[in-house]
């Protein structure tokens, strides 16, 4: 079946730590995105890619990274500059940017910092 | 600025009985995309609809309808006969003409109990 598979569901870090989150889709959209979810505060655009090799920052950038050297795969590090990291991570695709199509989700990792 | 509310925290109800969920965004463009997302207990978002600025003719999908109002700005999910399996956060979401990124309201929590 198609969809977005991220990995892993739990993730514990220690303080100082980079940790890496894993998002792949199978659904050949060329459009895929990072978000944030906090209780009480929705979902915030952490970074997004349009196509392989380019991306771009979102609304709440700083203490993270991406990179996309394939279309399937989007990777979200989480740097130790990232003041507050535990969170909800959601990662979503979408068919192309420009179409206001609508974005499928993968099921979250929640990361907890220790 | 783009904005979406979603001034309902939570939302209780007893089964079968209707509930409304608001939804009131911002937005300076003419050209604009308006969604709602159900986030069950797993954490994925499931899409809903998709609606965009030109069409503001009512909705009914089985149990769900929704109303689009441009004079208030206004977005509104009705359940009809809700159910136990509803229970979950909606987020309404925004997005503008030529681009994916959507702007997320901060969700409502329905409970529905047996």
């Amino acid at each position: 079946d198609g969809g977005i598979t991220q990995s892993p569901k739990y993730l514990f870090r220690k303080e100082g730590q980079n940790v890496t989150l894993s998002c792949e889709q199978n659904l050949n959209h060329d459009a895929m995105y990072w978000y944030r979810q906090d209780p009480g505060q929705g979902l915030r655009l952490i970074y997004y890619s349009q196509i392989v090799n380019d991306f771009q920052k979102g609304d709440i950038a700083e203490g993270y990274s991406v990179s996309r050297e394939k279309k399937e795969s989007f990777p979200l590090t989480v740097t130790s500059a990232q003041k507050n990291p535990t969170a909800f991570y959601l990662c979503a695709s979408s068919i192309d940017q420009g179409r206001n199509t609508e974005a499928f989700f993968g099921q979250g990792t929640r990361l907890t910092v220790v | 600025a783009q904005k979406v509310t979603q001034a309902q925290t939570e939302i209780s109800v007893v089964e079968k009985e209707d509930v409304t969920l608001d939804c009131v965004y911002e937005t300076r463009d003419t050209t604009y995309y308006l969604f709602w997302y159900k986030q069950p207990p797993s954490g994925e978002l499931v899409f809903l609809i998709r609606r965009n600025s030109f069409d503001e003719q009512n909705e009914i999908s089985g149990r769900y309808s929704w109303n689009f109002q441009k004079s208030t700005s206004s977005f509104n999910f009705t359940i009809t006969a809700s159910q136990v399996v509803d229970s979950a956060v909606y987020f309404c979401a925004l997005s503008e003409r030529d681009t994916d990124k959507l702007i997320f309201g901060t969700g409502t929590r329905l409970q529905v109990f047996p």
